[in-house]
């Protein structure tokens, strides 16, 4: 089944503990990228990748790294989580710059 | 850069009505234009799209408009059902940095129900 996988789907951590978020496509799609949602902001690109080792910056971008060594995978890495990266991330695919994306499930982060 | 305004935020009809999503988008240079529909505990999933030298796109009970003249896009679902009940997304897509890179904006969403 072609699918983005995420995970994990709920985590929990506290403020400095760096923490990865992985998401992996199956679709050989060169195009990925990472939105948050927050309630009332819709959703917000954070990082994306044209292909492996490009990645460029998003809307909101502070506080957050990317890398790109396989086509497949694209974490997301926190390196010092604070509580205002608390939010539901969703990782995305596409297989060209015209087409549409496909959306993993997502994760929700809570930092304390 | 781009900015893509979507209305209403909230959306309530009876079953078997049409509902219409209405976005506006900034940039001239957009060229595509998804639509996304979210439901509860999923992520966004593409119901329908549209490119920016076609005027109108249906599938089954749902069609998109574009007129790029006034920069605006609209989703419609006619006939609606219980299970149209999401959150739906509107998306404009253009090259917006020197280096081709592309971007995708979206809409802040618009949370349909519809009432049995």
């Amino acid at each position: 089944e072609a699918q983005v996988t995420q995970n994990p789907r709920y985590l929990i951590t506290v403020t400095g503990k760096k923490l990865t978020v992985t998401c992996s496509q199956n679709m050989n799609h060169e195009y990925m990228s990472w939105y948050r949602q927050d309630p009332g902001l819709g959703l917000r690109q954070i990082y994306y990748s044209m292909n492996v080792e490009v990645t460029d910056k998003g809307d909101v971008p502070e506080g957050y790294k990317v890398s790109r060594k396989e086509k497949r995978n694209f974490p997301l890495i926190l390196e010092s989580p604070s509580p205002n990266q608390t939010s539901l991330y969703f990782c995305a695919s596409s297989f060209s710059r015209g087409g549409g994306y496909t959306f993993g499930s997502g994760t929700r982060l809570t930092v304390v | 850069g781009e900015n893509v305004e979507q209305h209403p935020s909230t959306l309530s009809v009876q079953e078997g009505d049409s509902a219409v999503i209405k976005c506006t988008y900034s940039d001239s240079a957009s060229n595509y234009f998804p639509w996304y529909k979210q439901e509860l505990g999923k992520g966004p999933q593409l119901i329908i799209d549209i490119r920016s030298n076609v005027g109108e796109k249906k599938d089954q009970r749902i069609a998109v408009t574009l007129n790029k003249t006034a920069k605006h896009f609209s989703l419609h679902i006619t006939e609606t059902q219980p299970e149209d009940s999401a959150v739906y997304f509107c998306a404009a897509r253009g090259f917006i940095t020197q280096g081709g890179s592309e971007k995708l904006v979206f809409g802040k969403g618009t949370k349909l129900t519809v009432n049995p």
